[in-house]
């Protein structure tokens, strides 16, 4: 059954600390994105990767780190740096190999700072 | 700076009726648009989608209409059902040669079907 995991599903966290999202997909996909969805503000673009070892900012880096040691796997670090981190996180991949593409999504994480 | 503009934020629709949603572009390197479906604590769906080079685009109830000159392309859901309601995001991705193709997303439209 191929799909896009992410965990966990709600994450709390506390004023200065760190917390990993991760995301996994088996769809043998090249391609993994990482949105921010807020209320009113539709989905915006943390990063994305096109290959193992690489990955690139999108529209809203600042606070956050990825990594892509695995095909299958983009783990989403939100950093203390992150000034506004409440939100809905949302990871995606797609093939790579045509031109118009599909992304699918996972079923997102909803993080919450207390 | 928003690059696809959508409209309305949302939208009362009757059960039948028809729900139109819309959505503007500035950007011209846009070469592909979807629609996507997103229900309340999921991720969103692919709905349809359209290239530039047709006009309009049916699957089911659901209908793309694409006016290149104008930038402009809409949503139009026919014999809406109450099961239809969700949020609506119109996107567009511009043409690359990477294998990641970034969408923009519109600011979403949340669609209610009344029984």
């Amino acid at each position: 059954d191929g799909g896009i995991t992410q965990s966990p599903k709600y994450l709390f966290r506390k004023e200065g600390q760190n917390v990993t999202l991760s995301c996994e997909q088996n769809l043998n996909h090249d391609a993994m994105y990482w949105y921010r969805q807020d209320p009113g503000q539709g989905l915006r673009l943390i990063y994305y990767s096109q290959i193992v070892n690489d990955f690139q900012k999108g529209d809203i880096a600042e606070g956050y780190s990825v990594s892509r040691e695995k095909k299958e796997s983009f783990p989403l670090t939100v950093t203390s740096a992150q000034k506004n981190p409440t939100a809905f996180y949302l990871c995606a991949s797609s093939t790579g190999r045509y031109s118009y593409n599909e992304q699918f999504f996972g079923p997102g994480t909803r993080l919450t700072v207390l | 700076q928003q690059q696809v503009k959508q409209s309305p934020q949302s939208l009362i629709v009757q059960k039948g009726g028809i729900s139109i949603i819309n959505c503007a572009y500035e950007n011209t390197a846009f070469d592909y648009f979807p629609w996507y479906q997103q229900f309340p604590g999921k991720g969103p769906a692919l709905l349809i989608a359209i290239r530039p080079d047709v006009s309009e685009k049916k699957e089911g109830r659901f209908t793309i209409s694409f006016n290149k000159s104008a930038k402009q392309f809409s949503l139009h859901i026919m014999d809406s059902q109450p099961g239809d309601s969700a949020t609506y995001f119109c996107a567009a991705r511009v043409k690359s040669s990477g294998s990641a193709r970034q969408l923009t997303f519109g600011s979403g439209t949340q669609l209610t079907v009344l029984p």
